[in-house]
C-alpha cells in the first residue's frame, strides 16, 4: 500500500527555535519524496525533493529508508515560514504516476 | 514563463447538475494530474492524462471524468453533483510525469449547494 502519514496536524514554535515537521511513508517499491508548501493564499508549492539533497529556504530533509521516514527540517524557524506543509511520495504503476499526499502539517511561527 | 491556469477559480452549482473544470498546463508540459482538497481528506489522486490518454485513475465514482486535448489542456467533468463533491479542485502538470515535481495551478473552489 502507498501511504504518508504526517502526525502533526498543528505544530507551533517561535521564532528561532528549530523546528521539525515528520512525515513516514509506506511503499514497496523505491521510495521518491516530496515536501511541498502552501502559503496562506498562494497556490501549492514544490519546496524541495530528496533526490536533490538541497537546502531551500533553510530547510533540509534526509530520507531515512531504515525508518521510512523523510522528515522536514529547520534549524531556525523564521515567522514567513509559517505555512501548511505536505509531505509526498511519488507512486509509480504500469507507466503512470500520481503523487500520494500527506493530511499535512500547519506550522505556526510565533514571533 | 505561464504557470498553470485553472479556471474558473470559484463556482457555486445546485445538486444533480453538471461541471467542467479547465486546467492549461505550463508550456511543453504533457503531463496533467487533477487532484482533489477537501478539510478532512487532504489531497486526493482523481486522474493522470499524457498524451492525451488517462494513464492513472484515483478512487472516485465514474461521475469524475476528465481529458486531455493535443495542446496538453485538460478538462474534467463531474455529473450529478453531490454536497460532498464540494472541495478545491486542483490541476498540476510536468514535463512527463511526478519525478521532478509537480506545479499546481490555483485551483477551482467548488461549492455543491
Amino acid at each position: 500500500a502507498q501511504r504518508v502519514t504526517q502526525p502533526e496536524k498543528l505544530l507551533s514554535v517561535f521564532k528561532g527555535a528549530p523546528v521539525e515537521l515528520k512525515c513516514n511513508y509506506s511503499y514497496s517499491g523505491s521510495p521518491e519524496l516530496f515536501w511541498y508548501v502552501q502559503y496562506s493564499r498562494q497556490r501549492l508549492q514544490l519546496l524541495l525533493r530528496h533526490i536533490s539533497r538541497e537546502s531551500i529556504k533553510g530547510f533540509t530533509a534526509d530520507l531515512n529508508k531504515g525508518e521510512t521516514s523523510f522528515h522536514l527540517k529547520k534549524p531556525f524557524a523564521q515567522e514567513e515560514d509559517s505555512a501548511m506543509y505536505y509531505c509526498a511520495l511519488r507512486a509509480s504503476q504500469g507507466g503512470s504516476e500520481k503523487l500520494v499526499f500527506g493530511k499535512g502539517t500547519k506550522l505556526t511561527v510565533n514571533p | 514563463k505561464a504557470g498553470v491556469t485553472q479556471t474558473p477559480r470559484y463556482l457555486i452549482k445546485t445538486r444533480g447538475q453538471q461541471v467542467t473544470l479547465s486546467c492549461s498546463p505550463i508550456s511543453g508540459h504533457r503531463s496533467v494530474s487533477w487532484y482533489q482538497q477537501t478539510p478532512g481528506q487532504g489531497l486526493q489522486f482523481l486522474f493522470e492524462y499524457f498524451s492525451e490518454t488517462q494513464r492513472n485513475k484515483g478512487n472516485f465514482p465514474g461521475r469524475f471524468s476528465g481529458r486531455q486535448f493535443s495542446n496538453s489542456r485538460s478538462e474534467m467533468n463531474v455529473s450529478t453533483l453531490e454536497l460532498g463533491d464540494s472541495a478545491l479542485y486542483l490541476c498540476a502538470s510536468s514535463l512527463s510525469g511526478a519525478d521532478y515535481g509537480y506545479t499546481f495551478g490555483s485551483g477551482t473552489r467548488l461549492t455543491v449547494v
